[in-house]
């Protein structure tokens, strides 16, 4: 089974550009998570979608992200413009649904530096 | 509200057992995690505990206290590749999936 894919793995931008990350769930897989690592801490939840329907984006900054994911499968998540404190990675999940304890599959991230 | 508690830091014995415990505050429950991160790679999962009791899995084990909002992860024979930092997860309810601050485990030899 081929895992999650995100890209580019690796972005530096200057404050104040834009930037977009790309996201391919695990085949078949309904939901999809944006998450955000700061060196040091947990991940934290940006949005989470369920096929290509929202259904948690509280902690999403969104008058600077956006994320979408059409046709319930890729997905995309936008900073504009990008501020020095959005250098983090940027973990996409997914996950079967269903089962109590389907746990998360997690791409390898991208590591955004905004200086 | 909903929280999970973790220690930031521990350092343990190449060969010795280590045990890291967390607890959670949650609004309903589904169930806890664990999984492992290595430094600069994603986070894969270790284990799921919904129910009471001790979870065996090889080396790894994974204890759970719902009356006490309580986990612990119990790690045996520890190798050097066992550093990394250590993510305690509790879904609550609505399938809302809360991440703790993750403890580093540094193994020495």
């Amino acid at each position: 089974e081929a895992g999650v894919a995100q890209s580019p793995r690796y972005k530096i931008i200057e404050k104040r550009q834009s930037v977009a990350f790309w996201c391919n769930p695990i085949s078949g897989h309904a939901t999809l998570y944006w998450y955000q690592q700061i060196l040091g801490q947990g991940p934290k939840l940006l949005i989470q979608f369920q096929n290509n329907g929202v259904v948690d984006d509280s902690q999403l900054p969104k008058d600077r992200f956006s994320a979408e994911r059409l046709k319930g499968v890729d997905s995309t998540l936008k900073i504009q413009p990008a501020k020095l404190e959005d250098s983090a990675v940027y973990l996409c999940a997914s996950e079967s649904s269903g089962a109590l304890g389907s746990p998360l599959h997690f791409g390898n991230g991208t590591r955004l530096t905004v200086t | 509200g909903q929280n999970i508690d973790q220690p930031t830091e521990m350092t343990a014995t190449e060969g010795a057992i280590v045990q890291i415990n967390c607890t959670y505050q949650t609004s309903g429950f589904n169930g806890l995690f664990w999984y492992q991160q290595h430094a600069g790679e994603a986070p894969t999962f270790l284990s799921y505990n919904v129910l009471d009791g001790l979870e065996e899995k090889g080396r790894f084990s994974s204890f759970l206290s719902r009356s006490k909002g309580y986990s612990y992860l119990l790690l045996k024979e520890l190798q050097m590749k066992d550093s990394a930092s250590y993510l305690c997860v509790a879904r609550g309810g609505g399938f809302k999936t809360i991440f703790g601050a993750g403890t580093r485990l540094f193994v020495k030899a």
